[in-house]
C-alpha cells in the first residue's frame, strides 16, 4: 500500500514553455501532499507543502508564481513549472500523506531538462 | 527549525561488513525520526521510523535505528550488509505532531563491494 505515483518521469523542454508534472496517491487519500526538489548530489529541499482544497505554502525563497501548485483532489496534485529557465532544471519529487501525516510517501520522481 | 546532519556521505563496506550510519538532528522539542533508502534509480522508500516507545526500532531488511535522546541522535545499523543495500541513505526528522515539515539530512551513499 501507500504508492505515489509522478508524471511524467522525464520532461524535456524549451526555456520559456511551461511544464505541469503530476502526483497521484494511487491507494490512499492524501489529505497533504508535499512538492521538493533534489540537486545533483544534495538533499530533497521542500519547496511547498499543499493540502487538498487550499492554497499551498510555499517555503522561503521559492516563488509561488513560478512554482504553481494545485491540489484539487484527495488523490492528485499538480506542480507546474511556469516561463521554465534552464536554472529550473532539476529533480522533483513529490509525497503524501493521509491520517496522521505523520508519515510521506514518496513518488519516483520526475527529471526536468530546459534546454 | 529543525535540522539533521549526516556526518558520512560516502561509506565503502566489502559484504558482510557491519553497518553504522550516523545521523544527528537539531531541535527543541519531540520529534519524529526516519530513515530513507533510494536505490539506484528508484525512488525513496522508507526504510524505518521512530515515534515514540522503544528507541530501538527494527525496519525491513534487516536494518535497525537506535534513537538516543541524550546525543539527539537515530543511527542506523545492520549487523551484515549485502551488495544489494547498495543505495543511498537519508536521515529525516520532523517534530512531532502531524502535518509537520520534514528535513531531511544530506544522506550518505554506500557502496557494498561483493
Amino acid at each position: 500500500g501507500a504508492v505515489v505515483s509522478q508524471h511524467p518521469s522525464r520532461v524535456i523542454c524549451k526555456s520559456g514553455t511551461s511544464v505541469k508534472i503530476e502526483c497521484r496517491s494511487l491507494d490512499f487519500q492524501a489529505t497533504t501532499m508535499f512538492w521538493y526538489r533534489q540537486f545533483p548530489k544534495q538533499s530533497l529541499m521542500l519547496m511547498a507543502t499543499s493540502n487538498e482544497g487550499s492554497k499551498a505554502t510555499y517555503e522561503q525563497g521559492v516563488e509561488k508564481d513560478k512554482f504553481l501548485i494545485n491540489h484539487a483532489s484527495l488523490t492528485l496534485s499538480t506542480l507546474t513549472v511556469t516561463s521554465a529557465h534552464p536554472e529550473d532544471s532539476s529533480f522533483y519529487i513529490c509525497s503524501a500523506s493521509s491520517g496522521s501525516g505523520e508519515t510521506q510517501y514518496f513518488g519516483p520522481g520526475t527529471r526536468l531538462l530546459v534546454l | 527549525a529543525q535540522s539533521v546532519s549526516q556526518h558520512n556521505h560516502h561509506v565503502i563496506l566489502s559484504e558482510a561488513a557491519s553497518l553504522e550510519l550516523g545521523c544527528n538532528y537539531s531541535y527543541g522539542g519531540t520529534v519524529n525520526l526516519f530513515w530513507y533508502v533510494q536505490y539506484p534509480g528508484q525512488h525513496l522508500q522508507l526504510l524505518l521510523k521512530y515515534f515514540s516507545g522503544d528507541p530501538l526500532v527494527k525496519g525491513i531488511k534487516g536494518f535497525e535505528a537506535e534513537f538516543i535522546k541524550s546525543k539527539f541522535s537515530f543511527n542506523l545499523r545492520k549487523p551484515s550488509v549485502q551488495w544489494s543495500d547498495t543505495a543511498e541513505y537519508f536521515c529525516a526528522v520532523t517534530p512531532s505532531g502531524g502535518y509537520q515539515k520534514v528535513t531531511f539530512g544530506t544522506g550518505t551513499k554506500l557502496q557494498v563491494i561483493p
